[in-house]
Order: structure tokens, then sequence, then C-alpha cells
């Protein structure tokens, strides 16, 4: 069984640019919870897709977006980057929507200049 | 609005000893509590949960108590080891909606051998 992974490790961009973040849900998950986790706080959550749709968004602006595709993997794309932008980006995946059970990938650095 | 909140960033602990952890909360409607374990440059770590209806539940060394008249959560580890040097992190969650977890800040356990 394969656990969740994301790419990339570490990025590092330009404010005003675009970035996409990419997860592999653990097997036999179809749910897919973003989160992002500023230096020195907890993760805050930013989505969830379920069977391709956002099932639940969190405080965060539109330029926050994300797709979910057949197999469950998903994408976290941010617009016009800002330098709070600067995070670990976590993707977490469920067997379901209506479970307390997230299983948290490693996560991606994203370096905003 | 910080609607969990762990008041000690960090604790140092003698090996062997016991560590408590805690965390508060402020939405009554809170259900489900979770407590998850941070490596660097590892996701979170799902480490022991608790749910609404019990003040207690207990996994080897770990233990968690809910006192929910004083919206209050804790973390004992007994007896605490250098692996278990770490930052904790508490969420909680609710049926309400989408199932998302509320982190607090973590805590930093550095336990010393």
């Amino acid at each position: 069984e394969t656990g969740v992974t994301q790419s990339p490790t570490h990025l590092i961009k330009t404010r005003g640019q675009q970035v996409t973040l990419r997860c592999s849900s653990q097997s036999g998950h179809n749910t897919v919870s973003w989160y992002q986790q500023a230096l020195g706080q907890g993760p805050q959550f930013i989505f969830q897709y379920y069977r391709e749709e956002e099932n639940g968004r969190g405080n965060f602006p539109p330029r926050f977006s994300g797709l979910q595709f057949p197999n469950y993997s998903s994408e976290l794309n941010v617009n016009a980057l800002e330098l709070d932008d600067s995070a670990l980006y976590l993707c977490a995946s469920s067997p379901n929507p209506a479970t307390y059970e997230q299983y948290f990938g490693p996560g991606t650095r994203l370096t905003v200049t | 609005d910080q609607q969990v909140k762990q008041n000690s960033p960090s604790l140092s602990v003698q090996e062997g000893r016991i560590s408590i952890l805690n965390c508060d909360y402020t939405n009554s409607m809170f259900d489900y509590f979770l407590w998850y374990k941070k490596y660097p440059a590892e996701g979170p770590t799902f480490l022991i949960s608790i749910s609404s209806i019990k003040d207690k539940n207990e996994d080897g060394r770990f233990t968690v108590f809910l006192n929910k008249s004083a919206k209050h959560l804790s973390l004992h580890i007994v007896p605490s080891q250098p692996g278990d040097s770490a930052v904790y992190f508490c969420a909680a969650s609710t049926a309400s909606g989408t199932y998302k977890y509320i982190f607090g800040t973590g805590t930093r356990l550095k336990v010393l051998a």
C-alpha cells in the first residue's frame, strides 16, 4: 500500500508567479484535503476535494484553487503569489469525506521571494 | 480567532519521566480530537484520538484526557523516550460539514537522555 506522496519537495518562486503543487492520495482513498503550515504555526485547512468536486473550503482567497482527478490525485494551484504564501503545503487523504481519518504526505516547502 | 490553542511552545523532559502536553479549545461543536506528531521534513503522523463521548483514551505509552467542561485536553506520554522528541499538534474536528481539522500551533517536546 502506497502512502500519500507530494511533489515537488521544495520550490522557490517569485512574487506574482503561479505555482502548482501535486498530491497522490493513498491507495483506496477518494478524498484529499490541503493544508498550509506557515512557520511556527499549525496547519490551516485550505480546501477538500471529493470525487473531483470541492467539498469544503477554509478562509483562503480565490487565488488558491484546486483540482482532483479521476484517480483521486489532486493539485493545488496558487496564482499571483505573495511573500506570505511561503509555507509548507500539506496534502492529506481520507478513505471517504465522512471520516476523521486523514493521512498526511511529507509536504511541499514553497518559498516566495 | 484561534479555536485550538497550545499555550506551551516547548517542553523539556528527562527520559523516563512523564510528558504532559496541553491543549485548549473554544468551539463547543468540536466532537473529535486528535494528536499528531511531526518530525522535521515529514508530514504529521497520527498518534492518538478521542471522541467527545469519552474522557480518556489510552494506547501504550500515550494517553489522552478530555475535560469537556473545561474545553481542555492533554496528552500524557509515560515513560518519555528520546525518540518522542518532535513537535506535537493538537487538532479538533466536527461532524458538522466538512471533516476538516483545526490545528493548534504545536508544542516542541524535547526528551533529554
